[in-house]
């Protein structure tokens, strides 16, 4: 069955340390999208991807980067990690319609 | 700016006590209104795609429904395994394939 796998789940780090999230699809989904979810603010978009070498700033990308080099992955890397930035990140695909999320990874920055 | 809000924030039923949960959107164009169901430490899974005015959709105990600036997803003699947030999500007709989110709703039914 097709999926999407997100690693890793759980993540403790320090502030300034560079960290990368891993989103892998095997759905062959040309978009792909990174959110984030707090407490009080839902799901909020950082960045999103329409295929291969297409990368745009969602609402909240501040801080955060991703690269497209191929279809099924696009990694969110945090440049220099903040405690603002402790929180559940959800990568998701989708072709035209619904999203399809991973099973999220839980970041704290301390 | 595309805008969800859900309410209640939170929802207790008792087992078989039927209620509906409200979304309200402001879109420019909508091409989709989406509902999905959260399960804790998962991700949203998805249950219904709504297009027009008028259209419902229904998935076991779970009805979902659509006007013109509101959707409700109706529970129907709800059991504890239906304890779960509900998401509700538009795609905007000029936002290519962006979900914009609102808040959701946890709902818990006690046995």
């Amino acid at each position: 069955d097709a999926e999407i796998t997100q690693s890793p789940r759980h993540k403790i780090t320090e502030t300034g340390r560079q960290v990368t999230l891993a989103c892998h699809q095997t759905w062959n989904h040309n978009n792909m999208f990174w959110y984030r979810q707090d407490l009080g603010h839902g799901l909020r978009l950082i960045h999103y991807s329409y295929g291969v070498q297409d990368t745009n700033k969602g609402e909240v990308s501040d801080g955060y980067s991703v690269s497209r080099s191929n279809t099924e992955d696009l990694p969110l890397t945090l440049e220099s990690a903040a405690s603002s930035q402790t929180s559940v990140y959800f990568c998701a695909s989708s072709e035209t319609g619904e999203l399809f999320f991973g099973e999220g990874s839980r970041l704290t920055v301390l | 700016e595309d805008q969800v809000t859900q309410s209640p924030e939170a929802l207790r039923l008792q087992e078989g006590e039927s209620s509906s949960l409200n979304c309200s959107y402001t879109v420019s164009g909508l091409r989709g209104l989406f509902w999905y169901r959260q399960d804790p430490g998962k991700g949203p899974e998805f249950l219904f795609t709504l297009y027009s005015a008028g259209e419902e959709k229904e998935k076991e105990r779970l009805k979902a429904t659509l006007t013109k600036k509101e959707s409700f997803l109706h529970i129907t003699a709800p059991k504890p395994e239906d304890s779960a947030t509900y998401l509700c999500a538009v795609q905007a007709q000029a936002a290519g394939n962006k979900l914009t989110f609102g808040g959701g709703t946890r709902v818990l039914v006690k046995p």
